[in-house]
C-alpha cells in the first residue's frame, strides 16, 4: 500500500532562518507531488506541484520554492523566513489513475518567530 | 476570489441526526468535487468525491449531491456520530481527465457532533 512522509511534525524557526521539509511516498512510482499551506482561519493554499523529476510548478509567488531531487521526494525551502510563512504545510501525492484523489502526509506546524 | 465557499464555519448537530454541509462554487470549468475530513495536527483524509457528469454519490453514512446550475454540492452524513466532530473541506478541481492541477479548497467547515 501505498504511504506518504513528512517531517518534522513541529518546527519553531526564528525569523529570517532557512528552512528545508521533506516529503516521501512510498509503494508507487511516478506520482504528482503538491505542497499546500493552511494559515490561521483560511482554506489549504495550493504552493507548488510536481509531475516529475525536476519539474516544478508554483501557483503563488511567494519566500518559498520547491524541489523534487527524486520521484518520491518533494522538498519545500526557503532561504529566510517570514512570520507570514507560518502555517500548517501538507504534503499531498495522486494516483497514476485517479489523478484528483489527493492523498495527505500529516503535515508539518511551522512556527516563524 | 474565492473560487470554492464554505459559508458556514461551524455546525453543531446532535448525535444520530443528519448532518448537512454545504458548499458553492464560482468557476464552471470545474468538474470534479471532493470532500475531505481533518482532525487538528492531522493532513485531510479523503471522504468522498462526485463527478460532474453525476448528481449524487453515496458510500455509507455519506452522501454528496451536486447542482450544476446552482453551482452547489452538499455532504450528508447519517447518522451522524460522535467520531464524525471535525473539520470538513470542500474541493474542487478542472479537468477531471487526469490533470496535474491541484486542487481549489473551501475553508472549511467545523462540525461537532453533540452527544
Amino acid at each position: 500500500s501505498q504511504t506518504i512522509h513528512q517531517w518534522p511534525a513541529t518546527l519553531v524557526q526564528p525569523v529570517g532562518s532557512p528552512l528545508s521539509l521533506e516529503c516521501t511516498v512510498e509503494g508507487t512510482s511516478n506520482p504528482n507531488l503538491y505542497w499546500y499551506r493552511q494559515a490561521a482561519g483560511r482554506g489549504l493554499q495550493l504552493l507548488f506541484y510536481s509531475v516529475g523529476i525536476g519539474q516544478i510548478s508554483s501557483e503563488v509567488p511567494q519566500n518559498l520554492s520547491a524541489s523534487r531531487p527524486q520521484d518520491r521526494q518533494f522538498i519545500l525551502s526557503s532561504k529566510k523566513l517570514l512570520l507570514s510563512d507560518s502555517g500548517f504545510y501538507l504534503c499531498a501525492w495522486t494516483r497514476g489513475v485517479a489523478k484528483n484523489i489527493q492523498y495527505f502526509g500529516a503535515g508539518t506546524r511551522l512556527s516563524v518567530l | 476570489d474565492q473560487q470554492v465557499k464554505q459559508n458556514s464555519p461551524s455546525l453543531s448537530v446532535q448525535e444520530g441526526r443528519i448532518s448537512i454541509l454545504n458548499c458553492d462554487y464560482t468557476n464552471s470549468m470545474f468538474d470534479y468535487f471532493l470532500w475531505y475530513k481533518k482532525y487538528p495536527a492531522e493532513g485531510p483524509t479523503f471522504l468522498i468525491s462526485i463527478s460532474s457528469i453525476k448528481d449524487k454519490n453515496e458510500d455509507g453514512r455519506f452522501t454528496v449531491f451536486l447542482n450544476k446550475s446552482a453551482k452547489h454540492l452538499s455532504l450528508h452524513i447519517v447518522p451522524s456520530q460522535p467520531g464524525d466532530s471535525a473539520v470538513y473541506f470542500c474541493a474542487a478541481s478542472a479537468n477531471s481527465g487526469g490533470g496535474a492541477d491541484g486542487l481549489t479548497f473551501g475553508k472549511g467547515t467545523h462540525l461537532i457532533i453533540q452527544p
